[in-house]
């Protein structure tokens, strides 16, 4: 019921292609979705994140979609850079509990 | 710009060491926290504390503690170390809206420790 199963666990897009990774959660006491990205070397960083009254949230080439009905939230990187390249962390969180993804290591090819 | 800061970028001790990770964050964060994180695991919660003194077990709290003596400052020791205890310590920090939960506000990292026990 605590899982946050996240895939696939490294993705390979070509520079200007679509980077999609995908989690889902059990618990649906969760009530915020962020996403975090690192680089190599540095710690997480807030990318985006979602709370659950909204099916979609977008800041630049980064977009969050939220399916509540299935307990899934997925990222989706348009226009993929090579600077987009690191590991990207999902997770799922509410009042006092906070899960996240194992990561997904995005490689964009230039 | 809020700023994480660790005491240490790599650390190596010996088996039985007490060591002490120490961590500050310079914007007046209510929350903080101590994670590790290890390849194909993802980051697992170690502790938190959301007030000077006060501190809560996250999911992983066997053979660590913590110290909150003042705000800025989140110490996390390893009361004897083991080679099991081999991995990344990030440290993060939150505002803590009132209200809000400790967990539904954005966490600012720290860049981690990377920690060898021989």
């Amino acid at each position: 019921q605590q899982q946050v199963k996240q895939s696939p666990q490294s993705l390979i897009v070509q520079k200007g292609g679509i980077s999609i990774i995908n989690c889902a959660y059990e618990n649906t006491a969760f009530d915020y979705f962020p996403w975090y990205q690192q680089f190599p070397g540095k710690g997480p960083a807030l990318l985006i994140a979602i709370r659950p009254d909204v099916s979609e949230k977008k800041e630049g080439r980064f977009t969050i979609s939220f399916n509540k009905s299935a307990k899934q939230f997925s990222l989706h990187i348009m226009d993929s850079q090579p600077g987009d390249s690191a590991t990207y962390f999902c997770a799922a969180s509410y009042h006092d509990k906070i899960i996240f993804g194992k990561g997904t290591r995005l490689h964009i090819l230039p | 710009d809020v700023k994480v800061t660790q005491s240490s970028r790599y650390l190596v001790k010996r088996t039985g060491e007490k060591v002490f990770l120490e961590c500050v964050q310079d914007m007046d964060h209510e929350n903080m926290f101590w994670y590790r994180q290890d390849p194909g695991l993802g980051l697992r919660l170690i502790y938190f504390s959301y007030d000077v003194k006060m501190k809560e077990k996250g999911d992983i709290p066997e053979g660590y503690s913590v110290s909150r003596e003042k705000k800025e400052r989140f110490s996390l020791i390893l009361e004897s170390a083991s080679t099991n205890q081999t991995s990344m310590y990030l440290c993060a920090s939150s505002y803590g809206t009132s209200g809000s939960g400790w967990f539904t506000d954005t966490q600012y990292f720290g860049p981690g420790t990377r920690l060898t026990v021989l």
